[in-house]
């Protein structure tokens, strides 16, 4: 079985200051680790994945995620936050070599303030 | 591209009544699958299928149906629809290569009375 912890339910920062949304992860074999940007009524915006090489990934607006396998963690983070950036965040992770059943944590709604 | 669509984008049913919820991609994805949101809780995979055909239970399929006779449209069937499954469905699809990523339709918002 996969599953996916993200400890806190709602992460705040002042707008500017850096940002880490946390993600820890378990599933056997090699995982392949997604972050994804829910905005109010929206759907699920793709932000970025890992699935092999460097341990630190860039995405869209701005935001990164290290994997850190012995921590078996995806933390995503960026440096300077914007107002624009809250909205509900999710990781997902999947078995590499798996016919794509991703496994979703329950979500961490960043609130940034001016 | 449209990307995944879905319709409707709210709904409201009474218990017991039946009605089927739309999925649409137009990128030749094989793999396709529904998810449910509901507070608290993320997303939990309804059904899912790898192709035209084919499908599969996810973690909470119980009173929803799903079929596949083409590779774009993936519905899904509330068949006698109660209170608990008042929730926001979403569809997503993705390709069946390595480190694809799955893409995400708008979402359908039903209530169930």
């Amino acid at each position: 079985a996969q599953s996916v912890a993200q400890p806190e339910d709602q992460v705040n920062v002042a707008e500017g200051n850096p940002l880490t949304v946390k993600c820890t992860y378990s599933v056997s074999g090699n995982p392949y680790l997604f972050w994804y940007v829910q905005y109010p009524n929206r759907g699920l915006q793709f932000l970025l994945k890992y699935i092999t090489g460097d341990n630190l990934v860039k995405g869209s607006y701005g935001f990164e995620a290290e994997f850190n396998k012995s921590q078996t963690s995806f933390h995503l983070k960026k440096p300077s936050a914007l107002v624009s950036d809250s909205a509900l965040y999710f990781c997902a992770v999947r078995r590499a070599g798996t016919a794509s059943k991703l496994t979703f944590g329950t979500g961490t709604r960043l609130q940034v303030t001016l | 591209n449209a990307g995944v669509t879905q319709t409707p984008k709210f709904q409201v049913l009474k218990t017991g009544q039946s009605m089927t919820l739309q999925c649409a991609q137009d990128m030749n994805h094989e793999y396709m699958s529904w998810y449910r949101q509901d507070p608290g809780m993320g997303l939990r995979l309804i059904h899912y299928s790898v192709g035209a055909g084919i499908t599969d239970q996810g973690e909470v399929p119980n009173g929803y149906n799903v079929s596949r006779s083409t590779t774009e449209d993936f519905p899904l069937r509330l068949l006698s629809a109660a209170p608990s499954q008042t929730s926001v469905y979403f569809c997503a699809s993705t390709g069946l290569s390595e480190g694809d990523t799955q893409y995400f339709g708008p979402g359908t918002r039903l209530t169930v009375l």
